[in-house]
């Protein structure tokens, strides 16, 4: 399989649930993102990965936690999520250094439903 | 700190007329500037991008778009739509200098009908 992978497609999870979203990449990229993206709303960039260092958090609340265990896999776990929270959760990947000229490749995305 | 502006919310035409998407950019800095489209239940594909020379870049499935550096705009056009082409499409910019994120503007729907 080729390109970024995202999984699962949906997931409907009640607000006192743990549940985690997974990323996997098959470009030999060595970073990697998570976005959240709402309605009418800007793509939010939530976490970012550069070598499997996080670089990047921009006040993401701390019900969601992100772990990057290798240059591969991506992963965002989720505890106590608002209705709010309710989102498709975009994954990307990049070369390092790379993105300002090649820009990202996406995962098809986790839609996520808090009920 | 950088921002992206997409001036229009859905724009809905018919098919075979031509369309323009607008996007303007705000940084102090040089940018380069990327188109990506979503098709319904997809993530985002990469349509174009402007690195340097030549303003006018062309993209995927018959799209260009113009990069104007005295009105910090990056509009995408399509001279004949079809119906395929129903989607959002986004602007992003990226900070020569520095940084590796992307960031994007707020998207636009783009309707074709018969």
């Amino acid at each position: 399989e080729t390109g970024v992978t995202q999984t699962p497609r949906h997931l409907v999870m009640g607000m006192t649930n743990k549940k985690s979203l997974k990323c996997e990449q098959h470009l030999g990229h060595n970073a990697m993102y998570w976005y959240k993206q709402s309605a009418k709303k800007p793509l939010e960039l939530m976490f970012v990965y550069s070598l499997e260092e996080r670089v990047e958090n921009n006040s993401v609340p701390s019900r969601f936690s992100p772990e990057c265990p290798n240059s591969s896999h991506l992963f965002l776990h989720l505890h106590t999520l608002q209705p709010e929270d309710s989102a498709l959760y975009l994954c990307a990947s990049s070369q390092v250094g790379d993105a300002r000229l090649y820009g990202y490749t996406f995962g098809s995305g986790t839609r996520l439903t808090v009920v | 700190a950088q921002s992206v502006t997409q001036l229009d919310s859905q724009v809905p035409v018919f098919e075979e007329a031509p369309v323009e998407l607008r996007c303007n950019y705000s940084s102090s800095v040089s940018v380069y500037l990327f188109w990506y489209v979503q098709y319904p239940n997809q993530g985002l594909q990469l349509l174009l991008k402007y690195l340097s020379g030549s303003t006018l870049v062309k993209g995927i499935n018959g799209f260009e778009a113009e990069f104007n550096k005295s009105q910090t705009s990056f509009h995408l056009r399509k001279p004949s739509v079809h119906i395929s082409d129903t989607a959002e499409y986004f602007c992003a910019v990226s900070d020569r200098q520095a940084g590796t994120a992307l960031i994007f503007g707020k998207g636009t729907t783009l309707s074709v009908s018969s």
